[in-house]
């Protein structure tokens, strides 16, 4: 397994439109992460999954916003109606979680997204 | 509240010089810190880690961190830098339990040679 991938890496866009990004975790990672970096700084946490569970959501994911990880591996982020200030990279991480394990996470390289 | 500052926001050193990158934290209960690196464009890469045990870390590519409960303080050191550690660096702790990460705001590093 060579990590966390993400596709794709960039995404312009149109201000209004709906674009989706997808993140493969490493394969027998339980946990999936998605994180938002805008310029200059750290990744904000979005939202997380076990398995296909969607666990928690931070206040930062709109209702715009809406992630889904059908069978517990691959996971989509969708943002419909983008707006500019939607522009950001999104990072996708994972993790093995489970009793006496520490929750390292491993990151993606990130999609970077630009509304126009 | 949880958090994480890292109170510079750019270092420039020189080529061959010591490092030493600031990290302090604010959390109730023993944390797990980490620092990242994040070459232009492209996503995190875990330099080490803290769990407990050992407060002094040794991770990849020469870093090593020392975490002092006494300080709130998790810095990151190198003892001789490299052109190729230009980057920047990001400590992480954990937010709201375990379950995901606090990041500071970010350390731009940059070597002259």
């Amino acid at each position: 397994d060579t990590g966390v991938s993400q596709n794709p890496r960039h995404k312009i866009t149109k201000r209004g439109q709906n674009v989706t990004f997808r993140c493969d975790p490493i394969s027998e990672h339980n946990r999936l992460y998605w994180y938002r970096q805008t310029l200059g700084q750290g990744p904000e946490f979005l939202t997380y999954f076990q398995n296909e569970a969607q666990l928690e959501k931070s206040r930062l994911l709109s209702d715009r916003f809406s992630a889904e990880r059908p069978k517990g591996s691959f996971s989509t982020l969708e943002i419909q109606r983008t707006e500019q200030g939607d522009s950001a990279m999104y990072l996708c991480a994972s993790s093995f979680a489970g009793t006496g394990v520490k929750n390292e996470q491993f990151f993606g390289p990130g999609t970077r997204l630009t509304v126009l | 509240a949880q958090s994480v500052t890292q109170p510079d926001i750019h270092i420039t050193v020189s080529e061959g010089a010591s490092l030493e990158l600031r990290c302090n934290y604010s959390y109730g209960a023993t944390p797990y810190l980490f620092w990242y690196v994040q070459s232009p464009g492209q996503g995190l890469q875990l330099l080490l880690k803290y769990f407990s045990g050992d407060t002094l870390v040794q991770g990849i590519k020469g870093f090593e961190a020392e975490f002092k409960r006494s300080q709130s303080s998790f810095n990151l050191r190198k003892p001789s830098v490299h052109w190729s550690d230009a980057a920047e660096y990001f400590c992480a702790g954990p937010l709201g339990g375990y379950n995901k990460l606090i990041f500071g705001a970010g350390t731009r590093l940059a070597v002259h040679p």
